[in-house]
């Protein structure tokens, strides 16, 4: 069975681009979330998705968004980007949105921005 | 509001030594408690989560307990290996919120 897939793996951009993550969860998974993980700030929640909606969303600003497609694929996309945006970004899934759910993490896509 | 601490920060052991990882949580209002460790560069490996309503679960040499009235989770590895260097970090579901709390993590290396 495979596991959670984040492409891709690493990715170098410049400030004021913006860039696209992509995450597909364990099969038959229908939640995903997405998480930011600095040396900083440790690990961050973003966002979740469950059933194409977005369910909860961390104190991130609003260059930071998502969107869950019909077949529990997910994207992240960061737009005009900041130094500060370099980080590991994780994508964890969930076979459902209950309380009970645990959760599994792909390998993260390392984002440098120069 | 919820806090996750882990101490230590760091910890190094001769391999074969059984060890104890701890994690506290400032508030028992939580639905369970997951363990996970993380290779440099890599994404997060779950080891074992524990329900609310559970004392503690097993894997291999892996046992996770939960006490919620004194907010304390521990990892006891036993026979610890080379292998079984990472950085180990819980987290928390509370149930006010439906984001996991997290704890900084214990960065393990375990001496041949």
């Amino acid at each position: 069975k495979a596991g959670v897939t984040q492409t891709p793996r690493y990715l170098i951009k410049t400030r004021g681009q913006q860039v696209t993550l992509s995450c597909s969860p364990i099969s038959g998974h229908r939640s995903v979330s997405w998480y930011q993980q600095t040396p900083g700030q440790g690990l961050q929640f973003l966002f979740e998705y469950f059933s194409e909606t977005q369910r909860n969303k961390g104190n991130f600003p609003g260059r930071f968004s998502g969107r869950q497609f019909s077949n529990s694929r997910s994207e992240m996309n960061v737009s005009t980007l900041e130094l500060g945006d370099s980080a590991l970004y994780l994508c964890a899934s969930s076979l459902s949105r209950g309380q009970s759910g645990e959760l599994f993490f792909g390998e993260g896509s390392r984002l440098t921005v120069l | 509001k919820q806090e996750v601490t882990q101490i230590p920060a760091a910890l190094s052991v001769p391999e074969g030594e059984n060890l104890v990882l701890n994690c506290s949580f400032t508030d028992s209002a939580i639905y369970n408690l997951q363990w996970f460790r993380q290779d440099p560069g890599k994404g997060l490996t779950s080891l074992l989560l524990i329900q609310s309503s559970q004392r503690e679960q097993t894997s291999g040499r892996l046992n996770a307990s939960l006490d919620k009235s004194s907010g304390r989770s521990t990892l006891y590895i036993a026979a610890s290996q080379p292998g079984d260097s990472a950085t180990y970090l819980c987290a928390v579901r509370p149930t006010s919120n439906y984001q996991l709390i997290w704890g900084a993590g214990t960065k393990l290396i375990i001496k041949p």
